[in-house]
């Protein structure tokens, strides 16, 4: 089974500070995302990766940046963190192989204080 | 990105049947998904549509209707555990690159 692997369910910042938010995955995937999920929002896409060290820019990337320095691992940094991006953050990776598929991880609850 | 459409929330009772409709923008249509996401957990994929007609897969199945940029997810025997967010989901103008989702519907299934 594809996991893919939040390296954190609950994180709590202040305003200002840095945050960094991992996400890895096991099977071999080409393409890792990242989006945030809101209520009455549903999941927009922040920033996705088609290949080691690429990266492109979804619907809200405003606020945040990422890395992809191999290819199992796609990070998500919030370089100085508002309250408004407290949010849940779900990382999500796909095959070229497949038909479109999004794997999931568990998600990072993260409230900006 | 595509411009999806689905109702806020539905209910109904265990045993019976709903449907769960989306309307999305037709240009650079490169098929639709639907995802099911209990609370506090991470969606997870019921079903692709990319030609016309209903695909069934045990109690779910989902329409796909292109020229009238329609899809609906019908539930059977409904269960208690059905209860969740539905979100359907299309791939952006480039194809596969990306999902554009939903708000998503809560369902509650009530006894």
């Amino acid at each position: 089974d594809v996991k893919v692997t939040q390296s954190s369910r609950y994180l709590v910042k202040r305003t200002g500070e840095k945050v960094f938010l991992e996400c890895v995955q096991d099977m071999d995937h080409e393409n890792m995302f990242w989006y945030r999920q809101d209520p009455g929002l549903g999941l927009r896409l922040i920033y996705f990766s088609y290949d080691v060290k690429m990266k492109e820019k979804g619907d809200i990337p405003e606020g945040y940046s990422v890395s992809r320095e191999k290819k199992e691992r796609f990070s998500l940094i919030l370089e100085s963190a508002s309250t408004n991006q407290t949010s849940m953050y779900l990382c999500a990776s796909r095959s070229d192989r497949n038909t479109g598929e999004l794997f999931f991880g568990e998600g990072s609850r993260l409230t900006v204080l | 990105g595509q411009n999806i459409d689905q109702p806020t929330e539905m209910t109904a009772t265990e045993g019976a049947i709903v449907q769960i409709n989306c309307t999305y923008q037709t240009s650079g249509f490169n098929g639709l998904f639907w995802y099911q996401q209990h609370a506090g957990e991470a969606p997870t994929f019921l079903s692709y549509n990319v030609l016309d007609g209903l695909e069934e897969k045990g109690r779910f199945s989902s329409f796909l209707s292109r020229s009238k940029g329609y899809s609906y997810l019908l539930l059977k025997e409904l269960q208690m555990k059905d209860s969740a967010s539905y979100l359907c989901a299309s791939p952006g103008r480039s194809g596969y690159s990306t999902l554009t989702f939903g708000k998503g519907t809560m369902l509650l299934v009530s006894p």
